[in-house]
């Protein structure tokens, strides 16, 4: 079981807009910065966002982040087909001293 | 560009030592601002953060408080890669596992390059 709670799938239509959450507690989301990544079968995650909402070089704007006490949502606009993929929450957990991650959401564009 | 190449082998014995080796170029193990992780990928466990190394003027480590007991990871600076053993391994420890690069321009819990990955399968 996960230390953070993510929805296991959401889905949407392309050009619509999806809203994925992540939930923790006080030692990680809610005193931590939380990052998103991205992946697609068969290869590593992809870091889409990070220190809540700012995105790497590359990722484009239709993808965002937010953070409000302990949970956090990703937002990604204007779906289209080629964004179906797993996405993942992570931060640092000051009480376990470490990394801890979401349980992952299936992203399908129907 | 920074790539970090992984090898080791694809299958361990129950009981016996998984060990894998990350190689790094375009930046350096004994980097004052990167840190050096090792994350696996299960069915069962989903994204699983085993622990890092980094230096800030001297040698540090975090591991997952999960594999704690049976973790260690050593950097090489005479090769510029970090390597993960993990000893006692069972079926559950069957994974992906994926070196990773905590990033020295974001937070060093931001991982900005990622391993090919390395299916490993613990099995007799």
């Amino acid at each position: 079981q996960s230390v953070l709670t993510q929805p296991p799938s959401v889905s949407a239509a392309p050009g619509q807009k999806v809203t994925i959450s992540c939930s923790g507690s006080r030692s990680n989301i809610g005193n931590n910065y939380i990052s998103w990544y991205q992946q697609f079968p068969g290869t590593a995650p992809k870091l889409l966002i990070y220190e809540n909402n700012k995105r790497p070089s590359g990722i484009p704007d239709r993808f965002s982040g937010s953070k409000s006490g302990t949970s956090a949502t990703l937002g990604i606009t204007g779906l289209q087909p080629g964004d179906e993929a797993d996405f993942y929450c992570g931060t640092w957990d000051s009480r376990l001293s470490g990394v801890v991650f979401g349980g992952g959401t299936k992203l399908t564009v129907l | 560009q920074v790539q970090l190449q992984q090898s080791g082998p694809g299958l361990v014995k129950p009981s016996q030592t998984l060990s894998l080796t990350c190689a790094i170029s375009g930046d350096s193990v004994s980097s004052n601002s990167a840190a050096w992780n090792w994350v696996r990928q299960s069915p069962s466990r989903g994204l699983e953060w085993l622990g890092r190394t980094y230096y800030r003027s001297k040698w540090f480590n975090n591991y997952a408080v999960s594999v704690k007991s049976r973790i260690i990871i050593n950097p090489d600076t005479s090769k510029n890669q970090f390597s993960l053993q993990l000893n006692s391994v069972t079926p559950e420890d069957t994974a992906v596992y994926y070196c990773a690069r905590g990033s020295p321009t974001y937070r060093d819990y931001d991982f900005d390059y990622w391993g090919q990955g390395t299916l490993v399968t613990v099995s007799s």
